[in-house]
């Protein structure tokens, strides 16, 4: 079946450093990206949407410049937390969108954890 | 108003019993998807089960089955057979519009299910 690939896993990384994340679907193309954080014992949160091509739309109260998403191709897409800081410390997972036949599927990467200290 | 509502935090079944996760939605979009996704500790999102607004059969794989009562708007889903695998946090999720949109997915708060031995 589908499968996302997210990668790294986890990262820890120092105060004030960038870190990037890379989002693939295997075996479909994605027409839309998602972005999503997680806290512990929380429900995900919705941070920014992705379409080939365009540039990414935003939640409210997410920072643009602080979250870069960059979706190439279709099958990849980006996330860069610039300038880390403890509190961006979080559960990070990508999801990725496609039909296949009739049914419609959105699956997820595994996530990444990511500690800032 | 909460777009996903799951009013069970936490749930216990014993082995080899059903389970029904409760979940109800709340849209006015005629075309919409609901969702249910299986998070286990290992915090990786598994899609289990789709349903679109216009699907005139409950949807079912394997031992999931999603029991859609339009008119009450509720999306539960039944875990036939309880596995001590099945112990994870269970979300319930919406995609309004038509089935090829953009749109992102709006989750519910989350499920804690436990299958006792």
């Amino acid at each position: 079946g589908a499968v996302v690939s997210q990668h790294p896993s986890w990262v820890i990384c120092k105060s004030g450093t960038s870190v990037k994340i890379e989002c693939r679907s295997l075996d479909f193309q994605a027409t839309t990206m998602f972005w999503y954080r997680q806290f512990p014992k929380q429900s995900l949160m919705l941070m920014a949407t992705s379409n080939e091509g365009s540039k990414a739309t935003y939640e409210q109260g997410v920072e643009k410049d602080k979250f870069l998403i960059n979706h190439a191709s279709l099958t990849l897409s980006t996330l860069t937390v610039t300038s880390a800081h403890p509190e961006d410390s979080s559960f990070y997972i990508c999801s990725a969108r496609g039909l296949a036949g009739y049914q419609e599927t959105q699956y997820f990467g595994p996530g990444t954890r990511l500690l800032v200290l | 108003a909460q777009k996903i509502t799951q009013t069970q935090p936490g749930m216990f079944v014993q082995e080899k019993e059903a389970v029904t996760l409760d979940c109800t939605y709340d849209t006015s979009d005629p075309s919409y998807g609901l969702f249910w996704y299986k998070q286990p500790s290992s915090g990786e999102m598994i899609f289990l089960i789709y349903q679109g607004s216009y699907d005139q059969q409950n949807a079912t794989e394997g031992r999931y089955s999603l029991n859609f009562q339009k008119a009450r708007k509720s999306a539960n889903l039944v875990i036939s057979a309880s596995q001590l695998g099945d112990s994870a946090m269970y979300f319930c999720a919406m995609r309004e519009g038509w089935r090829g949109s953009a749109r992102q997915l709006t989750f519910g708060s989350g499920t804690q299910l436990t299958v006792l031995p």
